[in-house]
């Protein structure tokens, strides 16, 4: 069975600083792989997806995430933390195409000071 | 347009009472899922629905937990008989045709729900 695991369970980053959030997968083959951002209240939003091809994939807010099929990882990275991006993050897999159901990791909460 | 609604946005009942969690997904999508989310912890798929037929309801937790989309659009997600570990974030999500954006899953609000 697919499995996530996302070993950061609470960040704090400075206001500006970088930021990396780990994700590694469990899963027989390549599998498609997002980031949800979810603020307090709201629903998920996609940050990103990679499905297959560069493995290095841009998102919306500034974000991008690395795949590494070496490490079964697909860290998600912002060089530049804005107080906004103060959420909790999801890193989330889907086996094969279609439309199935997501297997989240238990997430990420990103604080950021000043 | 407009996003997945649901409602209420929160619900409180007392144990042993029956709830139903209603999504509105957004127009034309045909996946629709149904996801629990305990407090401090990542989604949990429940049920999923392909038009109106229920192609995987392997995550409902037991039996006492319902759900239906009776017409391929609004969807009912029914737990009878409440218990205290079914307070959760039930979050709905849609999803376009597979040929237009394969796993572009979009997220509600979700619904609180609260057992005392």
């Amino acid at each position: 069975a697919q499995s996530v695991t996302q070993p950061d369970i609470h960040i704090t980053v400075s206001e500006g600083a970088s930021l990396e959030l780990r994700c590694n997968y469990s899963y027989g083959a390549t599998p498609y792989l997002f980031w949800y951002v979810q603020s307090p209240g709201q629903g998920l939003q996609l940050l990103l997806k990679y499905f297959s091809g560069d493995t290095l994939v841009q998102g919306i807010k500034g974000f991008e995430a690395e795949f590494k099929r070496s490490q079964s990882s697909f860290n998600l990275r912002k060089p530049s933390v804005h107080w906004s991006d103060a959420a909790e993050y999801f890193c989330a897999v889907a086996p094969g195409s279609g439309n199935t159901p997501l297997v989240f990791g238990k997430g990420t909460r990103l604080s950021v000071i000043a | 347009g407009a996003g997945v609604s649901q409602s209420p946005r929160y619900k409180v009942a007392k144990r042993g009472q029956d709830v139903a969690l209603r999504c509105d997904p957004i127009s034309g999508h045909v996946s629709l899922f149904w996801y629990q989310q305990a407090l401090g912890q990542g989604p949990e798929f429940l049920t999923y629905f392909q038009n109106e037929a229920q192609l995987d309801k392997s995550g409902l937790p037991s039996d006492r937990f319902f759900a239906e989309r009776p017409e391929g659009s609004v969807s009912t997600l029914k737990i009878q008989r409440t218990q205290q570990e079914d307070s959760a974030v039930y979050l709905c999500a849609s999803s376009p045709p597979p040929r237009l954006a394969v796993h572009e899953q979009y997220f509600g609000p979700g619904t609180r729900l609260t057992v005392t």
